[in-house]
């Protein structure tokens, strides 16, 4: 099955730095990676998601790269603000509503004012 | 729109008590549904997979007739802790995608439940 290696697992950065956060896979059939921001107590959300055909995707401040060859993507989130702050999980999956997504153990990013 | 209903929110029962929780989306299909189980700073971990108009498959180590799940219709999905005890105590969460779209993705979650028990 798909093992999802995410790092680091906590991240702290000054407001306004960049943060990054890296995920390795291991199905070469994977071919759908979704980001999760997750507040505490709350449900994870969705905050911008890539598929295999594309190596690079951006939403205003957050991006998302994509090294298929590597099996290797990254959440970029520049200007950070407090806001940011929450825990942030890397999954992939293959397309397809019942192909279960493989999560990533989290990264807990801590955006200091 | 795929908006994920998920009831109740929080739980609070005595050991031995038998808890439903119920998944809908709201404003889509979903002829499948997940299942999550999340301890406090940990990752979600896939408890089973919930298919409508039949049996759900559970992922390796979850007890079938502990966790019994329900998918009855293509909007509600239903997992039952049967003869809960205290190390089922934690966050359950679950997510559908709408079967309608192109690809099926993504998952919209629901706000999962805080199972507590006493």
């Amino acid at each position: 099955g798909e093992n999802v290696e995410q790092h680091p697992s906590t991240l702290s950065v000054q407001e306004g730095d960049s943060a990054v956060i890296k995920c390795t896979y291991s199905d070469s059939a994977s071919n759908y990676f979704p980001w999760y921001k997750q507040e505490l107590g709350k449900r994870p959300q969705l905050i911008i998601d890539i598929r295999s055909n594309v190596g690079e995707k951006k939403d205003q401040r957050i991006a998302v790269t994509l090294n298929k060859t590597a099996k290797h993507f990254s959440l970029h989130i520049t200007e950070t603000q407090p806001e940011d702050s929450a825990v942030y999980f890397c999954a992939a999956s293959q397309q397809g509503g019942y192909q279960k997504v493989t999560f990533g153990i989290g990264t807990k990013l801590q955006v200091i004012p | 729109g795929a908006v994920v209903s998920q009831h109740p929110s929080w739980v609070i029962c005595k050991s031995g008590t038998s808890v439903k929780i119920e998944c809908r989306s709201l404003d889509f299909q979903a002829t499948t549904m997940f299942w999550y189980r999340q301890f406090p700073k940990q990752s979600l971990m896939l408890m089973a997979t919930s298919n409508e108009g039949s049996k759900a498959t559970y992922e390796q180590g979850v007890e079938k007739d502990k966790f019994l799940i329900n998918h009855a219709s293509l909007t509600l999905s239903t997992l039952t802790v049967t003869s809960a005890h205290p190390e089922d105590s934690s966050f359950y969460i679950c997510s559908a995608s709408n079967t309608g779209r192109p690809n099926n993705q993504p998952q919209h979650f629901g706000d999962g439940t805080r199972l507590s028990i006493l």
